[in-house]
């Protein structure tokens, strides 16, 4: 079974520019959830969705958002880019349909801002 | 709020001597208690779940961990530490709200000696 792809795997952008960040999750998994790592904030929850609907939001400027489509894909878009927003983010997903149901990490996107 | 506190950013041993990493939980509810590892450029890998199943909890590469409510804790060990166990360990932690949110602590990273 393949696991979840996070694509693309290197980034680089420009200050004011926007991205955007696709995550295919595990086949049959309904939940994907999106993390940011840096190495001052360590790792902080973004947004989790299930069934194209967000469940969950951390505690992230409106610049963040995201998406889930039907298939379960899911997509997060950043906005006016700031250098803080450099860090690698990390897709995970599971079957949701249980709250410890163990979560499944891609191998993240490295967003590098200048 | 639930959190968790790892003690040690950075633990050494020698390949063949005990691994134990540290974590303690904040949780005013039965929390639901992870260890993840992560290698240098990838995404986390699951080693083992706490869900109240059994306090004494088996992972994956010969990983294990104690649930101790009376001390908050669930530590993480290992009998014996292989070369490859180096990598960055990570405690996580999550309560029954109906979705799916990890908090993370801040990261062990395990270094081990010939």
């Amino acid at each position: 079974k393949a696991g979840v792809t996070q694509t693309p795997r290197y980034l680089i952008k420009t200050r004011g520019q926007q991205v955007t960040l696709s995550c295919s999750p595990i086949s049959g998994h309904r939940s994907v959830s999106w993390y940011q790592q840096t190495p001052g904030q360590g790792l902080q929850f973004l947004f989790e969705y299930f069934s194209e609907t967000q469940r969950n939001k951390g505690n992230f400027p409106g610049r963040f958002s995201g998406r889930q489509f039907s298939n379960s894909r899911s997509e997060m878009n950043v906005s006016t880019l700031e250098l803080g927003d450099s860090a690698l983010y990390l897709c995970a997903s599971s079957l949701g349909a249980e709250t410890n149901s163990p979560l499944h990490f891609g191998n993240g996107t490295r967003l590098t801002v200048t | 709020a639930q959190s968790v506190t790892q003690l040690g950013s950075h633990v050494s041993v020698s390949e063949g001597a005990l691994v134990l990493l540290r974590c303690n939980y904040s949780s005013s509810v039965p929390p639901y208690l992870f260890w993840y590892v992560q290698y240098p450029n990838q995404g986390l890998q699951l080693l083992l779940k706490y869900t109240s199943a059994a306090t004494l909890v088996k992972g994956i590469n010969g990983f294990e961990a104690e649930f101790k409510k009376s001390e908050t804790s669930f530590h993480l060990t290992k009998p014996s530490a292989h070369m490859s166990d180096a990598a960055e360990y990570f405690c996580a932690v999550s309560t029954s709200t109906g979705f799916q949110k990890l908090v993370f602590g801040t990261g062990t990273r395990l270094l081990v000696s010939p």
